[in-house]
């Protein structure tokens, strides 16, 4: 069964809102990574936090996290059209052994 | 920089057959996978390498074989392919997730191999 699970599994926005994605995930973890993908294409690595962080920060990107939840959240502040896409975490529990979840469809309306 | 390159892009088999998809990257790294993607699943791990003449299993390894004779290839061999195999593969690669710094690094995906078995 896989790692983690996201929610929503879609969410339509407005070009100016934020988006806010959520990450479950099942056992202890290294670290949490997120991942965008462009419909038709490969994924393209956003942010990675480790275990031992709980907030990161990469443009108008903020990830969290909550280990004793298990849980974590990206949130792309002020959208733009650009940014839909379906945005993936990923966990890697055994050294690199990184398990996808299904993935949030984010579409961003101009 | 090439990154990481899949070939075929696209490839349509009838069930039974059997075929490679290619994967190789230019990065000298020493970590590289294999994943599907299918609707509603995400993406699975099939199989992974964390170096030359190292492989191992992922969530779904059924079906599929693997080698990893050089640093740079990492082909995924589809013995008999069965409907159920249709999907996209993406093949991926890190730095030594063990050893690299920062350890469990970043992958960098290829544009996928999108196979349809009939």
């Amino acid at each position: 069964s896989q790692q983690g699970e996201e929610d929503p599994q879609a969410l339509s926005i407005q070009e100016g809102e934020n988006a806010t994605m959520n990450c479950s995930y099942k056992t202890s973890i290294n670290n949490l990574q997120w991942y965008r993908q462009n419909s038709g294409r490969g994924l393209v690595h956003l942010i990675l936090i480790r275990s031992n962080e709980r907030e990161k920060h990469s443009g108008r990107l903020r990830v969290t996290l909550d280990t004793s939840k298990k849980s974590s959240s990206l949130l792309i502040t002020a959208s733009r059209a650009a940014d839909t896409a379906s945005y993936f975490c990923a966990t890697d529990s055994q050294g690199g052994k990184l398990i996808f979840g299904q993935g949030t469809e984010l579409s961003v309306k101009p | 920089n090439a990154g990481v390159t899949q070939t075929p892009k696209f490839q349509v088999l009838k069930t039974g057959q059997s075929m490679t998809l290619q994967c190789a990257q230019d990065m000298n790294h020493e970590y590289m996978s294999w994943y599907r993607q299918d609707p509603g699943m995400g993406l699975r791990l099939i199989h992974y390498s964390v170096g030359a003449g190292i492989t191992d299993q992922g969530e779904v390894p059924n079906g599929y074989n693997v080698s990893r004779s050089t640093t740079e290839d990492f082909p995924l061999r589809l013995l008999s392919a069965a409907p159920s195999q249709t999907s996209v593969y993406f093949c991926a690669s890190s730095i030594n997730p063990y050893t690299g710094a920062p350890p469990g690094g970043e992958l960098f995906f290829g544009e996928g191999s999108r196979l349809t078995v009939l």
